[in-house]
C-alpha cells in the first residue's frame, strides 16, 4: 500500500497567520493517464470529512481561495492564508492513484 | 444540493451481522462510483471497499474481503454494505463518500462491535 506521510501532526497558529502542511507518498501518485489523484479533506471538530482540494491543486466548489495545493510526484502541500476559526480541525491528504486509497495520518490544526 | 444520508449503525456481537445503508440524492448517483471508509474512535481514515458506477466491479481492504459486501441499487440511489463476520477491529463510524475525488461525504453512523 503507499503510504502518506503528512508533517507536522500538530500546528498551534493564531487567526491571520499563515500555515503550511507537509504530504509526501511512498510512491508517485501520477497514475497512467497523467494525472495525480492527490487530495486533500477538512474534518472540523464533530463533524465529517469535507473534500478541499482535489488532484493536488485543484480547490472544490465553495471552497475559499485562502486555501491552495502544489507539488507533484511524491512531494505535496496545503497552504492556509490567513487562518480563521473556521478553519480549525484535523487536515488529511488522500490519494486515488494506486490501489488501495490510503489516507495520511492527519494534521490537527488548533488555536494558539 | 448533494445529500448522502447513512443509516443502520448500531451496537452488535462480535460474530453477528449489520447492514450499512447510504441514501444518494441531489446527482445522478449511477454516473459515480461509491466508497465506505471507515474511523475507529480518535483514530484516522481508512478505506473499507469501493464499487463501480454499474456495481460491477467491486474492491475490499484485505481485512473485511470475504465478511464486507459492498452493493448499489441505482434505481433506489442507495449504497449498501452488508457487513458479517463482525468483530471488535470492525467498530468505528463508516462513511459513504462519493467518487474517485471524494467529492462529498455522509455524516457517518456510528458501528460499535462488543459482547
Amino acid at each position: 500500500d503507499v503510504v502518506m506521510t503528512q508533517t507536522p501532526p500538530s500546528l498551534s497558529v493564531a487567526i491571520g497567520q499563515s500555515v503550511s502542511i507537509s504530504c509526501k507518498s511512498s510512491q508517485s501518485l501520477v497514475y497512467s493517464d497523467g494525472k495525480t489523484y492527490l487530495h486533500w479533506l477538512l474534518q472540523s471538530p464533530g463533524r465529517s470529512p469535507k473534500r478541499l482540494i482535489y488532484q493536488v491543486s485543484n480547490l472544490g466548489s465553495g471552497v475559499p481561495d485562502r486555501f491552495s495545493g502544489t507539488g507533484s510526484q511524491k512531494d505535496f502541500t496545503l497552504k492556509i492564508s490567513r487562518v480563521e476559526a473556521e478553519d480549525l480541525g484535523v487536515y488529511y491528504c488522500a490519494q486515488t492513484t494506486h490501489f488501495p486509497d490510503t489516507f495520511g495520518a492527519g494534521t490537527k490544526l488548533e488555536l494558539k | 444540493e448533494v445529500q448522502l444520508v447513512e443509516s443502520g449503525g448500531g451496537l452488535v456481537q462480535p460474530g453477528r451481522s449489520l447492514k450499512l445503508s447510504c441514501a444518494a440524492s441531489g446527482f445522478t448517483f449511477s454516473n459515480y462510483g461509491m466508497h465506505w471508509i471507515r474511523q475507529a474512535p480518535t483514530k484516522g481514515l481508512e478505506w473499507v471497499a469501493s464499487i463501480s458506477p454499474s456495481g460491477g466491479s467491486t474492491y475490499y481492504r484485505d481485512s473485511v474481503k470475504g465478511r464486507f459486501t459492498i452493493s448499489r441499487d441505482n434505481a433506489k440511489s442507495t449504497l449498501y454494505l452488508q457487513m458479517d463476520s463482525l468483530r471488535s477491529e470492525d467498530t468505528a463510524t463508516y462513511y459513504c463518500a462519493m467518487s474517485r475525488y471524494f467529492d462529498y461525504w455522509g455524516q457517518g453512523v456510528m458501528v460499535t462491535v462488543s459482547s
